[in-house]
């Protein structure tokens, strides 16, 4: 079974960093492009972030870009999402999610169950 | 800026009856990069459509998708108790990827 599961989040202040990971498995990892994608409670989706499969490509929302950085080790078959100079906006559930084929643009077939993180002084 | 704009914001049916929710993109897109998504109260979303038009493993073909160039829907024929849900488009054509804001079917 395709499973991917998200690291606990956290209650951060703004200004402060959190590491996320995801756990993939029930899959070849490293022949799938990943993504994060975050929500805040009640509102929509907002892609953050994708990485292709041996991670020679990103791409970032302008909404987090320079101060979130997507990476993978395919050794471990996880997924990160470093999380630096965060504010309140950035409140939000993320989802870990893989997309299909081998870069990071595309659609998404499967999700994790999503991590909550919150920015509060 | 690339926008997707779905409507309506919510559509109020009951089971058995037929639902069209609409995606509007801001610019014309190849119909290969659109897909379409349903979200549950506390789950993740999950995958419905790819490519305008194909269902996803495991979608039943109540479910149907069409459209081309800025006009793309999603179609369920007989609204089935668990098809009640917030049903999001996607566009992956170019960076940033784009989410619609989202249609909420809800019970009448």
């Amino acid at each position: 079974e395709v499973q991917l599961v998200e690291s606990e989040g956290g209650v951060v202040r703004p200004g402060g960093s959190l590491r996320l990971s995801c756990a993939a498995s029930g899959f070849t990892f490293d022949h799938n492009g990943m993504t994060w994608v975050r929500q805040v409670p009640g509102k929509g989706l907002e892609w953050v972030c994708g990485i292709s499969w041996n991670g020679g490509s990103e791409g970032y929302a302008d909404s987090v870009k320079g101060r979130f950085t997507i990476s993978r080790d395919n050794a471990k078959n996880s997924l990160y999402l470093q999380m630096n100079s965060l504010r309140a906006e950035d409140t939000a559930l993320y989802y870990c999610a893989r997309v299909r084929g081998s870069g990071w643009s595309n659609y998404f077939d499967t999700w994790g169950r999503g991590t909550l993180v919150t920015v509060s002084s | 800026e690339f926008v997707l704009t779905q409507s309506p914001g919510t559509l109020s049916l009951s089971p058995g009856e037929r639902a069209a929710l609409s995606c509007r993109a801001s610019q014309s897109m190849s119909r290969s990069h659109l897909a379409w998504y349903q979200q549950k109260p506390g789950q993740a979303p999950r995958l419905l459509i790819y490519g305008a038009s194909t269902r996803a493993t495991g979608i039943p073909d109540r479910f149907s998708g069409s459209g081309s160039g800025t006009d793309f829907t999603l179609t369920i024929t007989r609204l089935e108790p668990e098809d009640f849900a917030v049903y999001y488009c996607q566009h992956f054509g170019r960076s940033p990827i784009a989410f619609g804001g989202g249609t909420t079917v809800e019970i009448k």
